[in-house]
């Protein structure tokens, strides 16, 4: 069964504009929620993260936003950049299986100039 | 500092044949993870190890085997190469603790394909 179900599968923005990316699982066991992105070609890095203890962790244009209720999470982009089209991935684990990420299906970004 | 090499980049492989996908780490992590990469299906976890000596199955565990005799290294073998197998793997090494997983980083990738 798919735990982390990720959605658009892809995206297309304007120059400046903010892209959203949803999440949702189902194991309320997980308490780390990272978010990965990928360049074609290249293995996925670490973009930002976020523990359920939060409601929103903001890293520069990048803002994670988590409803605990909900079992969601979303990735928003601000004044997105042709320079962010990528592959975007959502996970999750439980803090006795580190080593053990769960993916979403990713979502491919694309920023029009 | 060259954190995840994963060799080869690129294989084929006839069905049937065997081989081995090698990852090695120099960041002196415990925990280590192959993982397979398919169209609109994400990154799904084949196996996974805590340490040296310890591994566990993934989601997707069935044709593959690994072993993890040093901290360094987690190589992914493949028993009897099937098209279902033609794929990009990424291993990974994560900076973690037994209580809480934080950064994974990933090798560049193998891309296989099968025929």
């Amino acid at each position: 069964q798919q735990q982390v179900k990720q959605s658009p599968q892809s995206l297309i923005v304007q120059k400046g504009g903010i892209s959203i990316i949803n999440c949702a699982y189902e194991n309320t066991a997980f308490d780390y929620f990272p978010w990965y992105q990928q360049f074609p070609g290249k293995g996925p890095a670490l973009l930002i993260a976020i523990r359920p203890d939060v409601s929103e962790k903001k890293e520069g244009r990048f803002t994670i936003s988590f409803n605990k209720s909900a079992k969601q999470f979303s990735l928003h982009i601000m004044d997105s950049q042709p320079g962010d089209s990528a592959t975007y991935f959502c996970a999750a684990s439980r803090p006795s299986n580190t080593g053990k990420l769960i993916f979403g299906q990713g979502t491919t970004l694309q920023v029009k100039p | 500092n060259a954190g995840v090499t994963q060799t080869p980049k690129f294989q084929v492989l006839k069905t049937g044949q065997s081989m081995t996908l090698q990852c090695a780490q120099d960041m002196n992590h415990e925990y280590m993870s192959w993982y397979r990469q398919d169209p609109g299906m994400g990154l799904r976890l084949i196996h996974y190890s805590v340490g040296a000596g310890i591994t566990d199955q993934g989601e997707v565990p069935n044709g593959y085997n690994v072993s993890r005799s040093t901290t360094e290294d987690f190589p992914l073998r493949l028993l009897s190469a099937a098209p279902s197998q033609t794929s990009v793997y990424f291993c990974a090494s994560l900076r973690g603790t037994r209580s809480m997983n934080t950064e994974a980083f990933f090798g560049q990738g193998t891309r296989l394909t099968v025929v």
